[in-house]
């Protein structure tokens, strides 16, 4: 089935630096990836939708100069934190579909534990 | 914009025994999916079960089956013969206008 890699799964920084996250689709061109950030004991909030060769559109409330979304290839998108605080700390999640379309499936990263000191 | 609700924050059930997790959604499109997830404590979103909103046939995965009601906007699991690897978070989710929101998560715990 469709696999699709995040990394790192875990990592820990210091308050100010910054972070970066990867999402690739091992097996598949995926033309729109998702980011979703989850808080302990909590649901899972979309942050931004990226699209291959295209500026990301991010939900109301994200700032996107904080949370920098690039998607540079079919196969690979990245998550930045930059200016990491300790309340950036939070398991973000990626997910990622083939194609446009109600019927395409999503596929889920394993999910990247951030946690800034 | 969708929203998605699910009233049981928690859940109990007795091994080998049914239970039902609710869930209710809101919005104006006529084309759409509804989906459960469940997340064990690794953190991974592992698909149980989609539903097509155009199918008025409930979906059946082995021992997981929902109730859809489309026009009462409701989507409910349920799970039978309750197994110990049951155990997780359990999220409905809606996916329409290209985004897939979630609801807020029923932890469903079964006693042995």
């Amino acid at each position: 089935g469709a696999v699709v890699s995040q990394h790192p799964s875990w990592v820990i920084c210091k308050s100010g630096t910054s972070v970066k996250i990867e999402c690739r689709s091992l097996d598949f061109q995926a033309t729109t990836m998702f980011w979703y950030r989850q808080f302990p004991k909590q649901s899972l909030m979309l942050m931004a939708t990226s699209n291959e060769g295209s500026k990301a559109t991010y939900e109301q409330g994200v700032e996107k100069d904080k949370f920098l979304i690039n998607h540079a290839s079919l196969t690979l998108s990245t998550l930045t934190v930059t200016s990491a605080h300790p309340e950036d700390s939070s398991f973000y999640i990626c997910s990622a579909r083939e194609d446009r379309g109600i019927n395409s499936p999503l596929h889920f990263g394993n999910g990247t534990r951030l946690t800034v000191t | 914009a969708q929203t998605v609700t699910q009233s049981q924050p928690e859940m109990s059930v007795q091994e080998a025994e049914t239970v039902t997790l609710s869930c209710t959604y809101d919005t104006s499109e006529s084309d759409y999916y509804l989906f459960w997830y469940k997340q064990p404590p690794s953190r991974q979103m592992i698909l149980v079960i989609r539903q097509e909103a155009y199918k008025q046939q409930n979906a059946t995965e082995n021992r997981f089956s929902v109730n859809f009601q489309k026009a009462a906007k409701s989507f409910s699991l349920k799970i039978s013969d309750s197994q110990l690897g049951d155990a997780a978070m359990y999220f409905c989710a809606y996916f329409g206008n290209e985004k897939l929101t979630f609801g807020t998560g029923t932890r469903l715990t079964i006693i042995p």
